[in-house]
């Protein structure tokens, strides 16, 4: 089946970029997803891309696809304490309609 | 409110015992999901169901049921719990894609004593 792989924990420092990395093996998958989850919540969506493309860009997030290598990647600019959060990629599974996520890499942002 | 409630946001239970959880949408969403939380394995799908009394088997169902009667309420049954089960359960509605994914209810930490 589907498997997303993370790395589990990263840490920065107050003002630097993050960069959070992803693989994915479902070369089908139509969208890849970051998602956000706070301390207490739910996962709350960020951002998403269409397979289609290489990169897109929301204000402070830059995500990259590399769909050859399926490695996803979610760059965080200018990172903030509130931005300590786990973050969750997942693909869209076409077949089984539901998200297939990866185990979530704790962000920590030092001040 | 609008979105998902979950009920109860955290619960004691003993081995044996059977436990229902509930959820909540307001969306009128169609897909629903239970997932399940655990640390190093993210999140794993347990149930969906894609319409009122249609359900289907996710990556970890045994020990767990599901019902949905109306579009808006989707159960999760721990049939007789056991200590493996203590974990945080999380409820979603799929909104329209590519744009919504998923709405998460706030979850239910489950501790099986």
């Amino acid at each position: 089946g589907e498997d997303v792989e993370q790395s589990l924990f990263l840490s920065v420092r107050e003002g630097d970029s993050s960069v959070i990395n992803c693989t994915y093996t479902d070369s089908s998958s139509t969208y890849l997803y970051w998602y956000k989850q706070e301390p207490g919540a739910g996962l709350q969506l960020l951002t998403y891309i269409f397979s289609n493309m290489d990169m897109k860009q929301d204000q402070r997030l830059t995500v990259l696809l590399n769909k050859k290598d399926k490695h996803l990647s979610l760059r965080i600019a200018d990172t903030q304490t509130g931005d300590s959060a786990i973050y969750f990629c997942a693909e869209w599974d076409n077949y089984g309609q539901n998200f297939v996520f990866g185990p979530g890499t704790r962000l920590s942002v030092l001040p | 409110d609008a979105g998902i409630t979950q009920s109860p946001r955290h619960k004691v239970t003993e081995t044996g015992t059977p436990v229902t959880l509930r959820c909540h949408q307001t969306e009128n969403h169609r897909y629903m999901y239970w997932y399940r939380q655990d640390p190093g394995h993210g999140l794993r799908l347990i149930h969906y169901s894609y319409g009122v009394k249609d359900t289907d088997k996710g990556e970890v169902s045994d020990g767990y049921s599901v019902s949905r009667s109306k579009t808006e309420d989707f159960l999760l049954t721990l049939e007789s719990a056991t200590s493996s089960q203590t974990s945080v359960y999380f409820c979603a509605s799929q909104g329209r894609l590519p744009s919504y994914g998923y709405t998460f209810g706030s979850g239910t930490r489950l501790t099986v004593v």
